[in-house]
């Protein structure tokens, strides 16, 4: 199965932009790459995904290196509501039932400090 | 507030008991997902239903019994759980399990405690 590596943790200061690294060198080549958060007491909640290029959304960006072996989650200016688990999450085939699913590291915990 | 809606959002059950978690979302997703998490671990993985169908079961005790009786409803059936069982267990939908570039959209969860 292709897997994620990731910090496991990070801390930011309010207001500034985050990036929170994720490795991933055995993706293949179909393989999208999704990001998820998870807020305290609560379930995760889907942030972006992407192929081979950059992608941006009101939420965040995400930037693929070029052999898509890493990539990076950026917020632009971390609030305190930011504060969560991020995971870096590869889709991985499921057996031959042709269908797919997202299998969980163990994601970077950010803080966002005052 | 999220669009997939799980209940209860707390249970508390004997290892006796059956009892049973209710997941519905109205999106029209084909793909219905049943997530397991234990305190500060990732979620993990239990069934996916396709179409109404079960298309995976991963190595999952007979103790829970998964039910998808229409596109909008996934039932978690629990019998006879064991302690090591309590955890969050989280509902998801997607537009299809093989659509890779669809997201998933997860429920609150159930927080289940096995006494």
């Amino acid at each position: 199965d292709a897997k994620t590596t990731q910090p496991n943790s990070m801390e930011s200061n309010e207001e500034e932009p985050v990036h929170l690294p994720c490795n991933h060198s055995t993706i293949s080549g179909t393989d999208y790459i999704h990001w998820y958060r998870q807020l305290p007491s609560q379930g995760p909640e889907y942030v972006i995904h992407g192929l081979t290029s950059n992608v941006n959304n009101r939420m965040a960006s995400l930037a693929i290196a070029e052999d898509r072996k890493s990539s990076t989650l950026i917020l632009h200016r971390a609030t305190l509501r930011d504060a969560a688990v991020y995971y870096c999450i590869l889709r991985v085939p499921l057996g031959g039932a042709g269908s797919y699913q997202l299998t969980f590291g163990k994601g970077t915990k950010l803080s966002v400090i005052p | 507030d999220t669009e997939v809606t799980q209940t209860p959002k707390h249970l508390v059950m004997g290892m006796t008991n059956k009892k049973s978690l209710k997941c519905e979302q109205h999106m029209g997703h084909r793909a219905m997902y049943w997530y397991k998490q234990k305190a500060k671990k990732p979620p993990e993985l239990m069934f996916v239903y396709s179409y109404e169908k079960l298309s995976i079961n991963e190595s999952v005790p007979s103790r829970f019994s998964p039910e998808c009786p229409n596109s909008s409803l996934l039932n978690l059936h629990l019998h006879a759980l064991q302690p090591e069982d309590s955890a969050l267990y989280l509902c998801a939908s997607s537009q299809e399990s093989s659509g890779y570039n669809s997201p998933l959209h997860f429920g609150n969860g159930t927080r289940l405690t096995v006494t």
